[in-house]
């Protein structure tokens, strides 16, 4: 069945670092892929989605691209702060809407000041 | 962006009671509505998919007389975990949907039984 893996944390970075969180997925058909955050004690945030190959979801310094030949969807944002802590989980949808998802297992960042 | 309400976003209850989590769709009518459970650092599941009017479709591994769903209007659906025990503590999220447009998240309901 469709599945999402992502890379395992935790990761820690400093401020001002490069960030890139890996997803790779395993769907038949064409999904659409986004990425979610959660902050502490919420609920999930649409970060950004790509709903066809090579579209680029882009949303507060975060972008990723949707890479059918490699079947990824990495996530990168150039400069990280300390607001950017938070759990990120790598999704996907059979359709052109989010129902039925399949999520990763979500990568907990904590960047320091 | 839409807005998904759930109620409470906690609550504490013993052992053998029965707990009532509300999913309600502020701005828009939802026909569908999904209801996750996410264990401590792991991932989202899906429990079930909810239709308005229909009755629920729960995932496998799902006891559908253990979590009750009701989806009786377009902008509220309900969880209700029957003869709660401790292993039903989790993270309860819902999310909400026209069918035309992506789905909307709740804040989650942190159930812990005692």
């Amino acid at each position: 069945g469709d599945s999402v893996t992502q890379m395992e944390g935790p990761v820690t970075l400093s401020e001002e670092a490069f960030l890139t969180i890996n997803c790779t997925y395993t769907a038949t058909g064409y999904p659409s892929l986004f990425w979610y955050v959660q902050y502490p004690g919420e609920g999930l945030q649409l970060l950004l989605k790509a709903t066809k190959a090579d579209d680029k979801g882009s949303n507060k310094g975060f972008e990723a691209t949707y890479r059918k030949e490699t079947t990824s969807f990495h996530l990168e944002k150039g400069s990280v702060q300390v607001s950017d802590s938070a759990v990120y989980f790598c999704a996907l949808s059979r359709g052109w809407n989010n129902n039925d998802m399949r999520f990763g297992a979500g990568t907990r960042l904590t960047v320091k000041p | 962006g839409a807005v998904v309400s759930q109620h409470p976003s906690r609550v504490i209850c013993k052992s053998g009671t029965s707990v009532k989590i509300e999913c309600r769709s502020l701005d828009f009518q939802a026909t569908t509505m999904f209801w996750y459970r996410q264990f401590p650092k792991q991932s989202l599941m899906l429990m079930a998919t909810s239709n308005e009017g229909s009755k629920a479709t729960y995932e496998q591994g799902v006891e559908k007389d253990k979590f009750l769903i009701n989806h009786a209007s377009l902008t509220l659906s309900t969880l209700t975990v029957t003869s709660a025990h401790p292993e039903d503590s989790s993270f309860y999220i819902c999310s909400a949907t026209t069918g035309r447009t992506e789905a909307f998240f709740g804040q989650g309901t942190r159930l812990t039984v005692v």
